[in-house]
């Protein structure tokens, strides 16, 4: 089957900008994660989604990051604006299933990289 | 949501059985272990997870003891391609609290011709 796919692969943006990252996850997947890791920094979670709807956002580190998943397909996660903080990989996961059962299977991340 | 301990960095050689220990004193009584492996610009892999004592896949086994405050990885005979960071992973678990998984630092091994 195919994997967790996630798009693009690197950003460079300056600060104030706009970004959209894109995830597909998984066919079949009800749940979808999103996790970063900023510079230095261990990896963290930052939102859950069942279907369409957020499980969990406790991760979400302000409001100028926002994510969708319309459709319950699809995810996409947008920073709007930009900060110099927000520089790191981006990761998306996606499993069958809730709980650890059957693990999580992750993209290859975005980096993104604010100047 | 429990913390794991374990050792920043390993080194081995080809060939050699390598063991990692991971301690998660603070594990709930509904929580997994998962253990994952990255690859640099990769995502995390699944490699292997349990609840209680022993378990072993293609990869890996992973050993429990009775009390689930630790757990060992064990990689039988690594090659140059098992060189990345491994990483040790407690929480979810069926009928859960939460599905956030806690990355620790995790372990860089790095495996010698």
């Amino acid at each position: 089957e195919a994997g967790v796919t996630q798009f693009p692969s690197h950003s460079v943006i300056e600060k104030g900008q706009t970004v959209t990252l894109r995830c597909d996850p998984i066919s079949g997947h009800d749940n979808l994660y999103w996790y970063r890791r900023v510079m230095g920094k261990e990896i963290k979670f930052l939102l859950h989604f069942v279907k369409e709807s957020k499980q969990d956002e406790s991760g979400m580190p302000n409001n100028r990051f926002l994510a969708e998943r319309t459709g319950g397909t699809y995810s996409t996660l947008k920073v709007q604006p930009a900060e110099l903080e927000d520089s790191g990989v981006y990761f998306c996961a996606s499993s069958r299933f809730r709980g650890e059962n059957y693990g999580y299977t992750f993209g290859s991340g975005t980096r993104l990289t604010v100047v | 949501l429990a913390k794991t301990t374990q050792p920043i960095s390993m080194d081995s050689y080809e060939g050699q059985e390598v063991n990692i220990t991971c301690s998660h004193n603070n594990i709930a009584t509904n929580d997994y272990i998962t253990w994952y492996q990255q690859f640099p610009s990769q995502g995390p892999r699944f490699i292997i997870q349990g609840y209680k004592t022993k378990v072993t896949n293609e990869v890996a086994s992973l050993f429990i003891p009775a009390d689930r405050k630790s757990s060992t990885l064990s990689l039988p005979r690594v090659s140059l391609s098992d060189t990345a960071v491994y990483y040790c992973l407690v929480g979810g678990g069926y009928g859960g609290a939460t599905n956030k998984l806690i990355f620790g630092t995790g372990t860089l091994l790095a495996v010698q011709p």
